[in-house]
């Protein structure tokens, strides 16, 4: 059983294109991270938002908590080659970081 | 700053012998957590120790699995006997205060049993 469900798993765009990503759960969780993974690498935070409603951009990143901190979005803007990589969604629930199956992105030139 | 150093990078190995993978934290951290990822199950946890002592363990598969931390700048988890159903890349994180604060993970140990 998947606590945390990404969609969708898979997304192949083209450059300059926009994308939403995905993170949904029945749980509530007291915080939510954005992971990026790129091929042999581990995981590279992006982002923790922690309020309901809470929205965070990072550059083009735009990152959204649900009003009832059960979900999260990821929107890109304008995607560029070296935005492709496995995104992943983690969140903390009783204190254990839950990490769901992530979105494969790949942008193409 | 290194970063999380893991090794092997990468480890083959036949079905029934031990393997054992060892961690290096970010020097000043006191959580580690040791991940499995595979295609099917995505990153699960396996253990989680906070200065030292395991806290969570809920995760390691069977008693196969087992892992330790004798110091706060090194720890292993060891599989033994192996089966090719273990294989996947094996992440060791750490963090400064538990969960909740953000992970440095190592780059990861590829392991194929076979």
């Amino acid at each position: 059983t998947q606590l945390l469900k990404q969609s969708p798993q898979f997304l192949s765009i083209q450059e300059g294109e926009n994308l939403t990503v995905y993170c949904n759960s029945s749980s509530v969780f007291s915080s939510l991270q954005w992971y990026r993974q790129e091929p042999g690498e581990g995981p590279v935070l992006l982002v923790t938002v922690v309020t309901g409603g809470e929205v965070k951009k990072l550059k083009r990143l735009t990152f959204q908590f649900g009003d009832a901190r059960k979900d999260s979005s990821l929107h890109i803007t304008a995607a560029q080659t070296g935005d492709t990589g496995l995104y992943l969604c983690a969140g903390d629930l009783g204190g254990k970081l839950i990490f769901g199956q992530g979105t494969e992105l790949s942008v193409k030139p | 700053d290194a970063g999380v150093i893991q090794s092997p990078r990468h480890e083959v190995t036949e079905m029934g012998q031990e393997v054992t993978l060892r961690c290096k934290p970010i020097s000043g951290h006191n959580s580690l957590f040791w991940y499995r990822q595979t295609m099917m199950r995505g990153l699960e946890l396996l253990i989680y120790f906070n200065n030292n002592v395991p806290i969570d363990d809920s995760g390691m598969p069977e008693d196969r699995f087992s892992a330790k931390m004798p110091n706060a700048s090194f720890s292993t988890l060891k599989i033994q006997p192996s089966e090719p159903r273990d294989s996947a890349v094996y992440f060791c994180a750490s963090s400064l205060a538990g969960p909740n604060s953000p992970l440095h993970f190592g780059n990861g140990t590829r392991l194929t049993v076979t």
